[in-house]
């Protein structure tokens, strides 16, 4: 039980273009999902928190406009990239959380984003 | 808000042998320790957790102590073996809403 799907798993594109990613929880509600950034080697950068029908809460120097956060149902929330650049490039993972308190997050594969 | 941090950054053990990792966190609201698991280029796992009312969980070779006074809670593992060799990251979360996460530790078994 606990699955969250990611996708896609790796995106390789354009400069300027902008890429949506997608996360769903497959087999419980998830009242919370998180959206992390990771470099090589380095620890989960949380983002953004996102809760189903409302505006995400972003993380201190994550600008809004770029990464435009959607959660519009307890299963699904989508991260798009906008106007990517090759700063940009990075492997962005987001996880679910389960209604109730304290529950553990369950993490999606990941998305292995590529700007050329 | 919340400072976790985690010792060593990286850790090097034969097999055979146990490995502990600690972190601390600043915020004593704090009722949620979880840890993961990464291997390279794949989604973190969670391998236990442990909430603020108990002092000690285990799970196999894997267990986790809490001591709240202090703030620490730490990662042990036994009888390491070389499919141990991975990431692990220790977070701490007082409303389940919000999680911080250390800075990881790289774990590497020697067979």
């Amino acid at each position: 039980g606990a699955v969250v799907s990611q996708h896609p798993s790796w995106v390789i594109c354009k400069s300027g273009t902008s890429v949506k990613i997608e996360c769903r929880s497959l087999d419980f509600q998830a009242t919370t999902m998180f959206w992390y950034r990771q470099f090589p080697k380095q620890s989960l950068m949380l983002m953004a928190t996102s809760n189903e029908g409302s505006k995400a809460t972003y993380e201190q120097g994550v600008e809004k406009d770029k990464f435009l956060i959607n959660h519009a149902s307890l299963t699904l929330s989508t991260l798009t990239v906008t106007s990517a650049h090759p700063e940009d490039s990075s492997f962005y993972i987001c996880s679910a959380v389960g209604q109730g308190g304290n529950q553990p997050q369950h993490f999606g594969d990941g998305t292995r984003l590529s700007i050329l | 808000g919340e400072n976790v941090e985690q010792h060593p950054s990286t850790l090097s053990v034969q097999e055979g042998d146990s490995a502990v990792i600690k972190c601390t966190y600043s915020d004593s609201a704090s009722n949620y320790f979880p840890w993961y698991k990464q291997e390279l280029g794949k989604r973190p796992q969670l391998i236990i957790d442990i909430r603020s009312n108990v002092g000690e969980k285990k799970d196999q070779r894997i267990a986790v102590t809490l001591n709240k006074t202090a703030k620490h809670f730490s990662l042990h593992i036994t009888e390491t073996q070389p499919e141990d060799s991975a990431v692990y990251f220790c977070a701490a979360s007082y409303t389940g809403n919000q999680f911080y996460f250390g800075t990881g530790t790289s774990l590497t078994v020697i067979p």
